[in-house]
């Protein structure tokens, strides 16, 4: 079985100030890993995903994240926040081909 | 490019009546799955659709259905339903084919239970 942890349910910041949302996983198998973004009443967007390869993986929007095996982390970092930025975000994991196990959410409060 | 159409975006039904809601994959991908995503909750995986089989089976009540047709659009059949069932309902698509497990999500289908 997997499993993810979100450990912040919110993050409040100031607007160009960085950012890290924390990620950390559970899982016997190898994972591929997921950042989505949710804006208020609307879908969930794919932030950046980790299948393979380098660990430190860029994103849409500035965001990027590193994927770290010996901590199973995948936290999420923006070096300077806008406004917009305000959202919940999402991690997932997933093995192959099946579903997708999701964190319980951190909402980013950026504030002017 | 395509995404993925859900229909209808918003739906209202009284406690006991029954709703269908509709998933459009992008086209050629192959495998579908339904999310439930309740207020202030992350989504949880209901149901998933590999070439028209069921694929996986997550913490879908029995009073839910679903299947995949010859197109590969899906549809989840709710009856009975019940207050709880309020919440936004996610379809999402991908294609394994490509090497990667990467889901497309529909916009949803917010359900609201009177």
């Amino acid at each position: 079985a997997q499993s993810v942890t979100q450990l912040d349910s919110q993050v409040p910041v100031f607007e160009e100030a960085p950012v890290e949302l924390r990620c950390n996983y559970s899982s016997s198998v190898s994972v591929y890993l997921f950042w989505y973004v949710q804006y208020p009443n609307q879908g969930l967007q794919l932030l950046l995903k980790y299948l393979s390869g380098s660990t430190l993986v860029k994103g849409i929007n500035g965001f990027e994240a590193e994927f770290n095996k010996s901590q199973t982390s995948f936290h999420l970092r923006k070096p300077s926040v806008h406004i917009s930025d305000t959202a919940e975000y999402f991690c997932a994991v997933s093995s192959y081909g099946n579903k997708l196990v999701f964190g319980a959410g951190t909402i980013l409060r950026v504030k002017s | 490019a395509a995404g993925v159409i859900q229909s209808p975006r918003h739906l209202i039904k009284e406690k006991r009546e029954t709703a269908t809601l509709k998933c459009y994959p992008i086209p050629r991908h192959d495998t579908v799955y339904w999310y439930q995503q309740g207020p202030g909750q992350d989504p949880q995986f209901l149901i998933s659709f590999y070439e028209k089989m069921q694929s996986d089976k997550g913490s879908i009540p029995d009073r839910f259905s679903a299947q995949q047709f010859s197109d590969y659009h899906s549809e989840l059949n709710m009856s009975s339903l019940e207050l709880g069932d309020s919440a936004l309902y996610f379809c999402a698509s991908s294609f394994p084919g490509l090497g990667s497990n990467e889901q497309f999500f529909g916009p949803g289908t917010r359900l609201t239970v009177l």
